[in-house]
């Protein structure tokens, strides 16, 4: 167990929809990373929060955004849902290099 | 920008040792990490090294790092069939972000 925790497990969605996946980073990590999981595109990058603060961002599609809260806990919110969003997102978070991940988000888009 | 390129699969005897290579492009990335996802799982981190050592050994583990040629490797002593899963290989950037390679599928029969 990592430490990180990503719900919900699962969910099942119909095209055009928008969802929120929620992540609570490990005990005294201050930045948290979400980054997406598909057969086609593999492991990727999408977006960085520090303390708050977005830190850096990756290939992060404009229909989607993120933002951490003050308890650091973080949402992905992804709107308008494409089929081709049907992907394994992860949250991971650090204190310093090291990133600790989540178990992880399967989203099905139908 | 980063690049981390693995072989897709290997296979081998319970007992035996396995070794996962996998290449990267940016001299300059710090670390550089062994991550294995279980079939239905998150990542699970396994090691790391710092881009200033060139062997750690963490009991079945040996991560070997050669700089010169920007080749990083995971060997497993003992191979057990607990083993079988997917391993990735990333290295961080300069950009907070991790850049993983596209995984290796280990297979470990009896």
């Amino acid at each position: 167990d990592s430490g990180v925790t990503q719900t919900p497990k699962h969910l099942i969605t119909a095209t055009g929809q928008r969802v929120t996946l929620r992540c609570s980073p490990r005990s005294g990590d201050l930045s948290v990373y979400w980054y997406q999981q598909s057969l086609d595109q593999g492991l990727q990058f999408l977006i960085q929060y520090y303390n708050g603060e977005e830190r850096a961002k990756g290939n992060i599609l404009e229909r989607f955004s993120a933002q951490q809260f003050p308890d650091l806990h973080s949402e992905l919110n992804l709107s308008s849902l494409e089929l081709g969003d049907s992907a394994l997102y992860f949250c991971a978070s650090s204190y310093q290099e090291t990133q600790y991940f989540g178990p992880g988000t399967r989203l099905l888009v139908l | 920008g980063e690049d981390v390129e693995q072989s897709l699969f290997l296979s081998v005897r319970e007992g035996d040792s396995s070794v996962i290579n996998c290449t990267y492009t940016d001299s300059s990335s710090t670390y550089l990490y062994w991550y294995k996802q279980e079939p239905g799982a998150g990542l699970q981190l396994l090691t790391y090294i710092f881009s200033n050592m060139d062997m750690k050994q963490d009991q079945r583990l040996t991560v070997l790092l050669n700089k010169k040629d920007k080749h990083l490797s995971l060997r497993i002593a003992d191979t057990q069939t607990g083993d079988s899963a997917i391993y990735f290989c990333a290295a961080h950037t300069g950009f907070q972000k991790l850049v993983f390679g596209t995984g290796t599928r280990l297979l470990v029969s009896p």
